[in-house]
């Protein structure tokens, strides 16, 4: 069985402050990871994942996860926010079972991000 | 854009009446989902469908019925609505591309039962 938990369910910061959106995933098996978010009345947009390979993952909008096995953390970093990355982002994991987890995403609570001028 | 389209993206049904919402999808993707959103649970698999005729249940399947009978519809039910399935739905698609399998969203349709 899978599990993910986001640590805060709500994250406040000032404009171009550094923030660290925190999950947690436990899993009997190796497990992909992603980082999702969603803006205000709006569907699920990817933000980045780990598959493999390297354990730092970065998004295109300046958004980096590092996947760290032994912590079996998977937190989302910014060194500095704008008001534009106000949104909720979830954590999602997905079992690496050799086909027959058939896309299944077990998701975290999400944690809502709110950037303050 | 993943190419999918959910309908409606809002209705507002009483207690007891069926209800069904469509996602369609245009790019032939064998793995399609039903998600429910709500606060402080994140998003939840209802049922998912790995082919035509070929779908099975998952962590809240019950008062939910599915159908896919052909490959770019995926039909969720609810046979007799209930206030507790008031949430915001969504539907998935896996997407295989050169970094393996990921799932994309659709818009969301928002169901309110009162």
């Amino acid at each position: 069985a899978q599990s993910v938990t986001q640590l805060d369910s709500q994250v406040p910061v000032f404009e171009e402050a550094p923030v660290e959106l925190r999950c947690n995933y436990s899993s009997s098996v190796s497990v992909y990871l992603f980082w999702y978010v969603q803006y205000p009345n709006q569907g699920l947009q990817l933000l980045l994942k780990y598959l493999s390979g390297s354990t730092l993952v970065e998004s295109i909008n300046g958004f980096e996860a590092e996947f760290n096995k032994s912590q079996t953390s998977f937190h989302l970093r910014k060194p500095s926010v704008h008001i534009s990355d106000t949104a909720e982002y979830f954590c999602a994991s997905l079992a690496n079972a050799g086909g027959t987890s058939y896309g299944k995403l077990t998701f975290g609570q999400g944690t809502i991000l709110t950037v303050h001028p | 854009d993943a190419g999918i389209t959910q309908s409606p993206r809002h209705k507002v049904t009483e207690t007891g009446t069926p209800v069904t919402l469509r996602c369609h999808q245009t790019e032939n993707h064998r793995y399609m989902y039903w998600y429910r959103q709500d606060p402080g649970h994140g998003l939840r698999l209802i049922h998912y469908s790995y082919g035509v005729k070929d779908t099975d249940k998952g962590e809240v399947s019950d008062g939910y019925s599915v159908s896919r009978s052909k490959t770019e519809d995926f039909l969720l039910t609810l046979e007799s609505a209930t206030s507790s399935q008031t949430s915001v739905y969504f539907c998935a698609i896996s997407r295989t591309d050169s970094w393996g399998d990921t799932i994309y969203f659709g818009e969301g349709s928002w169901l309110t039962v009162v």
